[in-house]
């Protein structure tokens, strides 16, 4: 399972775009990236999932470089309430939903 | 959709006695999922379910803790006996056959049972 990293924390201003970068120098060719939320007292919630170039939903984008090496999840004008953990994950979906949490990056968004 | 839902959402138990943690996964969710999070080892896990049969529980931390699914609507997680280091969320997922096995939209989470073993 291809090992991610990513900044333990970062502090932005209400209004703000963010982006949370995630290494995965070992991804796999099967690999996907997967990016989770999540709020205290509640279990993690799905953001938004690619393979390669970019993905955009309502909620985020995700930007992926050619070598797929490392992925950006990009946040438009946050605000206070998206003040969260949010996770990066790769792997192979047939490995079964194995999904492996890294330590995640604590967003603080300040007004 | 009442989303995955698990019960108890607090327990606060003494040393030595046995913990039962439930799950409900979302109807039709043939895919359930135990993980636990703490502070020091983050969210591991802990077991996983396919068509109510368990698939790897190599997560799971010693023989005092199993788990079973009896129907495609019901799992629990039992711990006995409890010990402080236990203590920690326990959180229970599941997800739409057919998606893909590796997180997506419908790969979901309850909200967790935090546990306090005294």
């Amino acid at each position: 399972l291809a090992k991610t990293t990513q900044p333990i924390s970062m502090d932005s201003y209400e209004g703000q775009e963010v982006n949370i970068t995630c290494s995965h120098n070992n991804i796999a060719t099967n690999d996907y990236i997967t990016w989770y939320q999540q709020f205290p007292s509640q279990g993690p919630r799905f953001i938004i999932q690619g393979y390669k170039t970019k993905v955009t939903n309502e909620v985020a984008s995700l930007f992926i470089p050619a070598d797929r090496k490392s992925s950006t999840l990009s946040l438009p004008r946050v605000s206070l309430s998206d003040t969260a953990v949010y996770y990066c994950l790769v792997g192979d979906k047939n490995q079964g939903g194995k999904l492996i949490f890294g330590q995640g990056t604590e967003l603080s968004v300040k007004p | 959709d009442a989303g995955v839902i698990q019960s108890p959402r607090h327990e606060v138990t003494e040393m030595g006695q046995e913990v039962t943690l439930r799950c409900k996964p979302i109807s039709g969710h043939n895919s359930l999922f135990w993980y636990r999070q703490t502070m020091m080892r983050g969210l591991e896990l802990l077991i996983y379910f396919n068509n109510n049969v368990p698939i790897d529980d190599s997560g799971m931390p010693e023989d005092r803790f199993s788990a079973k699914m009896p129907n495609a609507s019901f799992s629990t997680l039992k711990i006995q006996p409890s010990e402080p280091r236990d203590s920690a969320v326990y959180f229970c997922a599941s997800s739409i056959p057919g998606t893909g096995l590796f997180g997506g939209p419908g790969y979901t989470f309850g909200s967790g049972t935090r546990l306090t073993v005294v």
